[in-house]
């Protein structure tokens, strides 16, 4: 099964700030890259797919990039409401949807 | 409006079988591109894919859990049902179904029950 691994588990910006996570595969995965963000107890939301659109109704301060086995999603200024936890999902190896391990990002 | 609902048993033991309901609304299995899964997060811990179901009845499931996972569906009924047999207290999770649109083969995950939590105890 290809692993995602996600930096950093943890993250503490203010707002305002550039916010970058990355999620690295274990093998190539072209472009076939998901973006969760899910808050405390609530379901994740899709954010981002094939690496790099944006889901409909998502804020363009969200953004992906990427391809092959190295992906960074960033959120260019920080608004209290993004306090969440963002997760990187693959489908290259369909349909085994394997997720990242969470980057739990709060406000400084 | 596309809405998702899990239901079933908030407590099972370990050795028994949990069976899991997702009712929606708001969109049909029967449609080209339509598929239901089932994900599930362990307190405090990480997402983890189980199964799906596809509109033409295509099945699949988890490489580590498919010996105890089934998932079927009632079209008629706008359900999705998933068994997991054998269950035991890692198994405790919030359960949550998805609706997944097939898009030019790529899965967007893109309406979601709120889960269903289930704990594993004896």
């Amino acid at each position: 099964d290809i692993q995602m691994t996600q930096s950093p588990p943890s993250l503490s910006a203010s707002v305002g700030d550039r916010v970058t996570i990355t999620c690295q595969a274990s093998q190539d995965i072209v472009n076939y890259l998901n973006w969760f963000q899910q808050k405390p107890g609530k379901a994740p939301k899709l954010l981002i797919y094939d690496a790099s659109n944006l889901q409909t109704g998502v804020p363009s301060r969200f953004s992906g990039s990427g391809s092959g086995t190295h992906f960074t999603f960033t959120i260019s200024s920080l608004q209290p409401e993004d306090i969440a936890t963002y997760y990187c999902q693959q489908y290259d190896d369909r349909p085994m949807y394997t997720f990242g391990q969470g980057t739990k990002l709060e406000i400084k | 409006q596309v809405t998702l609902r899990e239901s079933g048993p908030a407590l099972v033991k370990p050795t028994q079988t949990l069976t899991l309901t997702c009712t929606f609304s708001g969109f049909s299995l029967n449609t080209f591109g339509m598929c239901v899964s089932w994900i599930r997060q362990p307190p405090g811990k990480a997402l983890e894919w189980l199964a799906r179901i596809d509109w033409d009845d295509d099945t699949y499931y988890s490489t580590s859990l498919k010996t105890r996972l089934t998932i079927s569906k009632v079209t008629s009924e706008n359900k999705v049902v998933l068994k997991m047999t054998n269950m035991d207290p890692v198994d405790t999770a919030t359960y949550f179904c998805a609706r997944v649109q097939m898009v030019a083969g790529s899965p967007l995950f893109d309406s979601w029950g709120q889960g269903a939590l289930v704990t594993v105890s004896s």
